[in-house]
């Protein structure tokens, strides 16, 4: 089944201690993104990633740090997390950029930061 | 001014009701627009695209683009309540991001 997955699904960490959200897609496909959702902000881009090795900066990458060392997965990083980084977040991928593709959403990671 | 602007709702509509969901946009070079629904603790899922303007019609579901005043509309024909979601439009900028509206939630009640 061609699918987006997250993991984990929810969390809840303190302040300041590292943690990463992983995203895997398994339909081969060049661009994936990350993206926050909190309410009456709307989806938010975060970082993506053209292809393995090429990543850049969406409208909100501030304390977030993201790889693409694999075509398959694009790892979030939170080297020190702050209560403002509380959110759901979800990753995407699509055959590429540049075009109507359809952006594959993965379940959603509900991260909580205390 | 975010790039594209949505009234969050809520909508609340009986069932078979027709509904018209709208957004409009600010800059001018968007090509591709498109509309995701996004179910209560799922990830959004794409409904429809259209490029440039006109209409683009799927089942019950009719996508319209304005460009000429910057609207985007979605219409959906005897809504039934598994329409009952939150709507996004959305609109590719340089090509490399979607920007998001900040979504419509729809209640279809029966």
């Amino acid at each position: 089944e061609a699918q987006v997955t997250q993991n984990p699904r929810y969390l809840i960490t303190v302040t300041g201690k590292k943690l990463t959200v992983t995203c895997s897609q398994n339909m081969n496909h060049e661009y994936m993104s990350w993206y926050r959702q909190d309410p009456g902000l709307g989806l938010r881009q975060i970082y993506y990633s053209m292809n393995v090795e090429v990543t850049d900066k969406g409208d909100v990458p501030e304390g977030y740090k993201v790889s693409r060392k694999e075509k398959r997965n694009f790892p979030l990083i939170l080297e020190s997390p702050s209560p403002n980084q509380t959110s759901l977040y979800f990753c995407a991928s699509s055959f590429r950029a540049g075009g109507p593709y359809e952006q594959y959403f993965g379940p959603g990671t509900r991260l909580t930061v205390t | 001014q975010k790039e594209v602007e949505q009234d969050p709702g809520p909508l609340s509509v009986p069932e078979g009701a027709i509904v018209s969901l709208n957004c409009t946009y600010s800059n001018s070079a968007f090509q591709y627009f498109m509309w995701y629904r996004q179910y209560s603790r799922k990830g959004p899922e794409l409904l429809m695209y259209t490029y440039s303007s006109g209409n683009k019609e799927d089942g019950r579901f009719t996508a319209q683009v304005d460009k000429s005043s910057k609207y985007i509309s979605l219409f959906i024909r005897d809504s039934q309540p598994s329409d009952s979601a939150t709507y996004l439009c959305a609109n590719l900028n340089s090509g490399y991001a979607l920007n998001f509206g900040k979504g419509t939630s729809l209640l279809v009640t029966p």
